[in-house]
């Protein structure tokens, strides 16, 4: 089975800083990892996903994630932070067989100005 | 594209009554998804679709959750009786299927009195 791990509950940050939210999976297959991003009383959006391919992976709102095999990790990134960013943001991953999605526990983005 | 549809919005209800959530995926997805999200358990799948055929339902909390998906265009997610410990909002979700991103309606926020 899979497991996903977004080791940080909050983040703060000053608007126009970069920002780095972390994900680490853990997994004995292949994967597909995606991230979402929850604003207020709104159901998850996708920002992003790797399938295969290059590791880096850009997607809407500037942002961007790498895919580290290795470690098994694919953090989310952003270079300048808005605070319309001020979110929650989830990463996922699903298997191969694409029989459901394991979402981490969410981390909340509050961009400060 | 008019995206996953949920219906009520809102539900306020005295605990012990029937409780029938509703969900129109997107045309021409085959895969759909009932999630629960609370603070302390975080985003939860509780069933899952294809084809109108329910695959997994390990997550449903008890047999007073049910879920039905009569057609492709349609699913309910019903709690009888309702208990306070249910209140959550309730997302519904759809896909294509295979490695394709799931797609999030707005949720049904539900409060058991």
């Amino acid at each position: 089975a899979q497991s996903v791990t977004q080791l940080d509950s909050q983040v703060p940050v000053f608007e126009e800083a970069p920002v780095e939210l972390r994900c680490n999976y853990s997994s004995s297959v292949s994967v597909y990892l995606f991230w979402y991003v929850q604003y207020p009383n709104q159901g998850l959006q996708l920002l992003l996903k790797y399938l295969s391919g290059s590791t880096l992976v850009k997607g809407i709102n500037g942002f961007e994630a790498e895919f580290n095999k290795s470690q098994t990790s694919f953090h989310l990134r952003k270079p300048s932070v808005h605070i319309s960013d001020t979110a929650e943001y989830f990463c996922a991953v699903s298997d191969y067989n694409f029989n459901k999605f394991y979402f981490g526990s969410g981390t909340k983005l509050n961009v400060k100005p | 594209d008019a995206g996953v549809i949920q219906s009520p919005r809102h539900e306020v209800t005295e605990m012990g009554q029937e409780v029938t959530l509703r969900c129109k995926p997107i045309s021409g997805h085959n895969s759909l998804f009932w999630y629960r999200q609370t603070m302390m358990r975080g985003l939860e799948l509780l069933i899952y679709f294809n084809n109108n055929v329910p695959i997994d339902d390990s997550g449903m909390p008890e047999d007073r959750f049910s879920a039905k998906m009569p057609n492709a265009s349609f699913s309910t997610l019903k709690i009888q009786p309702s208990e306070p410990r249910d209140s959550a909002v309730y997302f519904c979700a759809s896909s294509y299927g295979g490695n394709q991103p799931q797609h999030f309606g707005d949720g049904t926020r539900l409060s058991i009195l």
